[in-house]
């Protein structure tokens, strides 16, 4: 079964720092991997998604990941940190030949000015 | 192009009521999904479909009920409406060696 680990519940950044999320994942195989990310209110977005080649992946707003076979991680990471990018960021998982994805919990993240 | 709509935007039941929650994508996806999220507990999956005619229970199912009579539409159902399933329900669709697209949610309140 594939399962998704965010550690990190809430986690509060200054503005112009930078950012990593963690996420591990569960699988087998090699998974298809995705981050979204959620504004208060709002639905889910995505914003960079790992299905095979280079293990850095570039998103959206500036975020990138790495996709790491040796520690099952695919952590988010951005250089400097904007007030727009608080929100909530979901990490999710899904096998080769599965119809479903499934989601870590989630990490909000707040930015101080 | 509209992508995933979901209707109503918020409802409030009362404790047995029905109520059917609507969900319409235009990208002619054949993968569509519905999932309930309580805070703190991420995305759960509650029902989803690989195409016109088929649906399959997803991790959350006891309560629901789902059709797929076109590509366009999968409505997902509560017969007896019980304050366990207050909750912000999304809607999703893709194709093959997509990523999934979201709705903006319902957000549904049993009182």
């Amino acid at each position: 079964a594939q399962s998704v680990t965010q550690p990190d519940i809430h986690i509060t950044v200054s503005e112009g720092a930078s950012l990593e999320l963690r996420c591990n994942y569960s699988y087998g195989a090699t998974p298809y991997l995705f981050w979204y990310v959620q504004s208060p209110g709002q639905g889910l977005q995505l914003l960079l998604k790992y299905f095979s080649g280079d293990t850095l992946v570039q998103g959206i707003k500036g975020f990138e990941a790495e996709f790491k076979r040796s520690q099952s991680s695919f952590n988010l990471r951005k250089p400097s940190v904007h007030w727009s990018d608080a929100a909530e960021y979901f990490c999710a998982v899904r096998g080769g030949s599965n119809y479903k994805l499934t989601f870590g919990k989630g990490t909000l993240l707040t930015v101080n000015p | 192009n509209a992508g995933v709509t979901q209707t109503p935007k918020f409802r409030i039941l009362k404790i047995g009521q029905s109520m059917t929650l609507q969900c319409t994508q235009d990208m002619n996806h054949n993968y569509m999904y519905w999932y309930r999220q309580d805070p703190g507990m991420g995305l759960k999956l509650i029902y989803y479909s690989v195409g016109a005619g088929i649906t399959d229970k997803g991790e959350v199912p006891n309560g629901y009920n789902v059709s797929r009579s076109t590509t366009e539409d999968f409505p997902l159902r509560l017969e007896l409406a019980a304050p366990s399933q207050t909750s912000v329900y999304f809607c999703a669709s893709r194709n093959d060696q997509q990523p999934q697209h979201f709705g903006d949610g319902t957000r549904l309140s049993i009182l």
